[in-house]
């Protein structure tokens, strides 16, 4: 069973636009989530995180917003810039004192300029 | 500069001959992980570690065992390497984790 699922396996924006990608969870143990950005040939590096005690956090052109009841979390580019072009991963930490780490499937983001 | 290696970067095998690919972070980081990418399954745990001697499972730990001797250091060993093993293979580190965690390049292996 995935506990965290991004439906979304890819997505087109135009230059300067909004990019919305969603990640939705099961697990209601998790408490910290943090989103990953991964460009070809490297690892992932870390973008933006939030803690389950917020619904929202802010880094410059990213926003993290968390819906708890609804087991949602999304992150929104603006602008959106062609070097944003990579795959975004999800990933959710388990307060139950597994301390795993659980990745969503990612979402192919494609800013065309 | 603060980093994660992995060595090595590639590695083409045969079935059943163990192998080891060693991870090692300069940052005195408490946790460490280790995660394979396959596609359409994305990221996958199969250990990680709070500390050192201090391991636990992940989500996909069948046919890996890893060891946490020194807190830089996190090796991961094949013992019998099989074809299903053949996959994108990251290391990671964090302070804690309630931090984000820091990514080495990858080891793309391949078990034939």
């Amino acid at each position: 069973d995935q506990q965290v699922k991004q439906n979304s396996p890819s997505l087109s924006v135009q230059e300067g636009r909004i990019s919305i990608l969603n990640c939705d969870y099961t697990n209601s143990m998790f408490d910290y989530f943090l989103w990953y950005k991964k460009y070809p040939a490297e690892g992932p590096t870390f973008l933006i995180s939030i803690s389950s005690i917020k619904d929202k956090n802010e880094d410059g052109r990213f926003t993290v917003f968390l819906n708890k009841s609804a087991k949602h979390l999304s992150l929104h580019i603006v602008p959106s810039q062609p070097g944003d072009s990579a795959v975004y991963f999800c990933a959710a930490s388990d307060a139950s004192g597994t301390y795993k780490y659980i990745f969503g499937t990612g979402t192919r983001l494609k800013v065309l300029a | 500069e603060a980093q994660v290696t992995q060595n090595p970067r590639y590695l083409i095998t045969v079935t059943g001959k163990k192998l080891t690919v060693t991870c090692s972070q300069n940052m005195n980081h408490e946790y460490m992980s280790w995660y394979r990418q396959d596609p359409g399954l994305g990221l996958r745990q199969i250990y990680y570690s709070m500390n050192v001697e201090v391991t636990d499972k992940g989500d996909v730990p069948e046919g890996y065992k890893v060891s946490r001797k020194e807190k830089r250091n996190f090796p991961l060993i094949l013992e019998s390497p099989s074809p299903n093993q053949t996959s994108l293979y990251f290391c990671a580190s964090s302070i804690n984790r309630f931090h984000e965690q820091y990514f080495g390049p990858g080891t793309r292996l391949t078990v034939t």
